[in-house]
């Protein structure tokens, strides 16, 4: 399977703990995503990355929220000292193959990672 | 306020029936996709349309982006219980670097 794909895909931590989430892109993207969605809304955009370089990121991404693509290859999100309202599950994406064909007009998702923080 | 703004939020109906879900803005995109989403899961892709006007059709669904790329809507015909699910609108501005999504439609098909 060549999508993207997201590890863990469930994850119960208690208040406090930090915990940390990794996404492999489509090999040939340079462009990765993260997006925070809670039940019954749509995605939250948190962040973007182009190859290694994180170019934005939201006003939800408080300072308790670090994401880093070091090669420019797969991507770890980390949310320090969690708490109960970062329940929520985290989706990674994809798109823009290298060489900029009109394929990067679209994104392409992971299965998402579950957190339940209790 | 969101960018793009989905109707209905929600859908039930029978087996067999036609439906159309809506998906607006006021700012113009230049290309907007539609993913279907089941619980637990990522959203997966169902199309992507880019020119003002365009109908595209998978099977029993015909997706259409508006003239003025500001809308789109996903026309589903003869509905059937496997397509019950979150279907969300997401549209990306003229430079890519970030997709807004509509709170989504969630439908329900009764057999």
């Amino acid at each position: 399977d060549t999508g993207v794909s997201q590890d863990p895909r469930h994850k119960i931590t208690k208040r406090g703990q930090n915990v940390t989430f990794r996404c492999d892109p489509i090999s040939e993207h340079n462009r990765l995503y993260w997006y925070r969605q809670t039940l019954g809304q749509g995605p939250e955009f948190l962040t973007y990355f182009q190859n290694e370089a994180q170019l934005e990121k939201s006003r939800l991404l408080s300072d308790r929220f670090s994401a880093e693509r070091p090669k420019g290859s797969f991507s770890t999100l980390e949310i320090q000292r969690t708490e109960q309202g970062d329940s929520a599950m985290y989706l990674c994406a994809s798109s823009s193959p290298r060489g900029g064909s009109l394929s990067g007009n679209t994104i392409y998702f992971g299965e998402g990672s579950w957190l339940t923080v209790v | 306020t969101q960018l793009l703004e989905q109707s209905p939020q929600f859908l039930s109906i029978q087996e067999g029936e036609n439906l159309t879900v809506y998906c607006n803005s006021s700012s113009v995109f230049s290309s907007l996709q539609w993913y279907r989403q089941e619980p637990g899961e990522g959203p997966v892709l169902l199309v992507t349309v880019v020119t003002g006007g365009e109908v595209k059709k998978l099977k029993r669904l015909t997706f259409q982006f508006g003239d003025a790329r500001k809308d789109s809507s996903l026309h589903i015909t003869a509905a059937q219980p496997g397509d019950t699910g979150l279907y969300l609108c997401a549209g990306a501005r003229y430079n890519f670097n970030k997709f807004y999504f509509g709170s989504g439609t969630k439908l329900n098909v009764k057999p």
